[in-house]
């Protein structure tokens, strides 16, 4: 059972342009989104996070945007640049549990 | 800060084997998770442990184990090694129980032949 879609699988986009990522979970009881940022041969760092208490969050050109209702939440990345070329995984977690749920990952190409 | 270190980089196994994986936390990270990366399946949660006791545990058969020790480092084991289990080990520490930012290390990459 996925409890977590990630959608696109891969994503093109002209550096300066801005790259959409889209999540969506099932288990209501999720009370932290955070994105993770994978380069070839690296584990996953993490970019930015966002608890459902708030509809936005911004750090530099990324944004987090949390749709309660609707179950969804997307990252933004701004003036995409080559150096953003990356898998991109959204996840979820309950109670500070320590168990992310993994959404499938986003293969980001940025084009020169 | 030395990050999480995970040791070897690289196995390489037969079928029916065991092997042993181990991870440094970050300095004063007591909590220490361990993930399983495929292709074909992403990233699973194995297990979690805190002040060397197991608090998660992910969807996996018993083959998979893992221990933590009193300094916090921990080792993964599976034993009886099968084919599907060719893959990124991943281990992830964090600063407390109820901590959310979880810091990965590069993984292991095993192989089984």
């Amino acid at each position: 059972q996925q409890q977590v879609k990630q959608s696109p699988q891969s994503l093109i986009v002209q550096k300066g342009g801005i790259s959409i990522i889209n999540c969506a979970y099932e288990n209501t009881a999720f009370d932290y989104f955070p994105w993770y940022q994978q380069f070839p041969g690296k584990g996953p760092a993490l970019l930015i996070a966002i608890r459902p208490d708030v509809s936005e969050k911004k750090e530099g050109r990324f944004t987090i945007s949390f749709n309660k209702s609707a179950k969804q939440f997307s990252l933004h990345i701004m003036d995409s640049q080559p150096g953003d070329s990356a898998t991109y995984f959204c996840a979820a977690d309950r109670g500070s549990q320590g168990n992310l749920i993994f959404g499938k990952g986003t293969k980001l190409s940025v084009k020169p | 800060k030395a990050g999480v270190t995970q040791t070897p980089r690289y196995l390489i196994k037969t079928r029916g084997q065991q092997v042993t994986l181990s991870c440094s936390p970050i300095s004063g990270h007591r909590s220490v998770s361990w993930y399983q990366q495929t292709p074909g399946q992403g990233l699973q949660f194995l297990f979690e442990y805190f002040s060397e006791t197991q608090r998660n545990k992910g969807n996996f058969p018993g083959r998979f184990s893992g221990r933590q020790f009193s300094n916090s480092r921990s080792e993964m084991n599976v034993s009886t090694l099968e084919l599907g289990d060719s893959a990124l080990y991943l281990c992830a520490s964090r600063a407390g129980a109820t901590n959310e930012k979880l810091f990965f290390g590069s993984g292991t990459q095993l192989s089984v032949l």
